[in-house]
């Protein structure tokens, strides 16, 4: 089945570039989404970028795929330490086709 | 307004009851979903309905029993309460069903708490 896997942990300074990476194996999902969880908070769709694209840009958010690679990633600019939370991928797999979720990124902000 | 709501978002409870987390969504989708994410944070799929219809049924065991009156509403009722249903429980809704092309959007979560 759909496999979707995060490193667990990273941890930056404030006002530096944070990078998430995810790579998945399934590759039919039209749209692959990040989804945000701050401390004892729900889940948050953060952006998602559709599978014929390369890149998206929204505001200090980049996402960039590699199709070929079945890399995605997420990078943050000047980040902030309200950006800490955890970060999941999330693609659509499996043969129900539901959204399947990496085990999520946590984000360390040391100011 | 919240568009994915569930209740209740903290519930303690004893080993051996029954539980009920109730979901709505108002964001016209035809869709519903429970997620569960445990201790370390994983999030999985448990059960996904369309229209009222059983759609997606994980190996949950069958102590979990969802219901949908409606589209708008679905609830997880949990038998017989094990230390081991402790987790964040979340509701989620799309429009549509199983395709790659519709966003889901997730409630604030359930935390539920076995002692």
């Amino acid at each position: 089945g759909e496999d979707v896997e995060q490193s667990l942990f990273l941890s930056v300074r404030e006002g530096d570039s944070s990078v998430i990476n995810c790579t998945y194996t399934d590759s039919s999902s039209t749209y692959l989404y990040w989804y945000k969880q701050e401390p004892g908070a729900g889940l948050q769709l953060l952006t998602y970028i559709f599978s014929n694209m390369d890149m998206k840009q929204d505001q200090r958010l980049t996402v960039l795929l590699n199709k070929k690679d079945k890399h995605l990633s997420l990078r943050i600019a000047d980040t902030q330490t309200g950006d800490s939370a955890i970060y999941f991928c999330a693609v659509f797999g499996g043969s129900q086709g539901n959204l399947i979720f990496g085990k999520g990124t946590k984000l360390s902000v040391k100011p | 307004d919240t568009a994915v709501s569930q209740t209740p978002k903290y519930l303690v409870t004893q080993m051996g009851n029954d539980k009920s987390i109730k979901c709505e969504q108002n964001l016209g989708h035809d869709t519903m979903y429970w997620y569960k994410q445990d201790s370390k944070k994983f999030l999985k799929i448990m059960f996904s309905y369309n229209n009222k219809e059983l759609i997606i049924n994980e190996t949950v065991p069958n102590r979990f029993s969802p219901k949908s009156p409606d589209k708008a509403h679905l609830n997880l009722h949990i038998n017989s309460l094990e230390l081991g249903d402790s987790a964040v429980y979340f509701c989620a809704s799309s429009l549509g069903s199983g395709s790659s092309g519709n966003t889901i959007y997730f409630g604030e979560g359930s935390w539920l708490t076995v002692v």
